[in-house]
């Protein structure tokens, strides 16, 4: 069975940079059939797509996000990883680390993690 | 403002049918992208609920149904459970983003 798990810093100052890492364990990363995903959702708020990332090296981002994100793979390890530079409270979110199938839904989850941008 | 439009809230009593809608346009819904349901519990990751605008995962029980129809899409929940109050969201492929797009979401609540 497939799990996700998110790690990185919980906590970024403002106009930093944002680092998180997702490990895939249960099944390989390098399966170009599905995209390995990021989804944020503020606090009390909606889920937001970040972008995501295709083994071969694809990747689609949120254009909302202003070319402030990047989402890289590296399949020795199973972990693709997510990037947001100049992070400011609006970025405040669970991060959540998923599969999805190309178009399609998303499935499974990594549990969340919370990252706050504070001084 | 999210790109498809839910009630923000929906209620019902313990085994009553509740619905929600999922309203789209025609670069994800009513371009023919399937849609697909989310239950969230507070803390927790979302849980698939229904795939392809109909499809239950295993374990999913048959009381959760979807539909769509044109740029809509709708969530069937009958004899309501104490244990369905939760948030749900719907979600598409948007053409135009090239990639996903989320309902706002809808808390359900069990009187």
């Amino acid at each position: 069975q497939l799990h996700l798990q998110e790690s990185g810093s919980g906590l970024v100052k403002p106009s930093q940079t944002l680092s998180l890492t997702c490990a895939v364990s249960g099944g390989s990363i390098s399966n170009d059939r599905y995209s390995w995903t990021w989804i944020r959702q503020p606090p009390g708020k909606g889920l937001e797509w970040i972008g995501y990332i295709y083994f071969s090296g694809s990747t689609y981002y949120n254009p909302s996000l202003g070319g402030r994100v990047s989402i890289s793979v590296d399949t020795s390890k199973n972990h693709f990883f997510l990037r947001l530079t100049s992070v400011s409270a609006a970025d405040t979110a669970v991060y959540y680390c998923a599969r999805s199938a190309p178009f399609d839904w998303i499935d499974p989850w990594g549990q969340g993690t919370l990252v706050t941008v504070s001084s | 403002q999210s790109v498809l439009t839910q009630p923000p809230s929906v209620s019902g009593a313990p085994g009553q049918r509740v619905t929600i809608s999922c309203t789209g346009s025609s670069s994800n819904i009513g371009a023919g992208y399937d849609v697909h349901w989310y239950q969230q519990h507070p803390g927790t990751a979302p849980k698939l609920l229904i795939y392809g605008n109909f499809n239950r995962p295993s374990g999913v029980p048959d009381r959760f149904s979807g539909s769509q129809s044109g740029a809509s899409a709708s969530l069937a929940i009958t004899g309501l459970q104490p244990e369905d109050e939760s948030d749900y969201y719907c979600q598409s492929y948007d053409s135009s983003m090239r990639g996903s797009v989320f309902g706002g979401g809808t808390r359900l609540t069990v009187l």
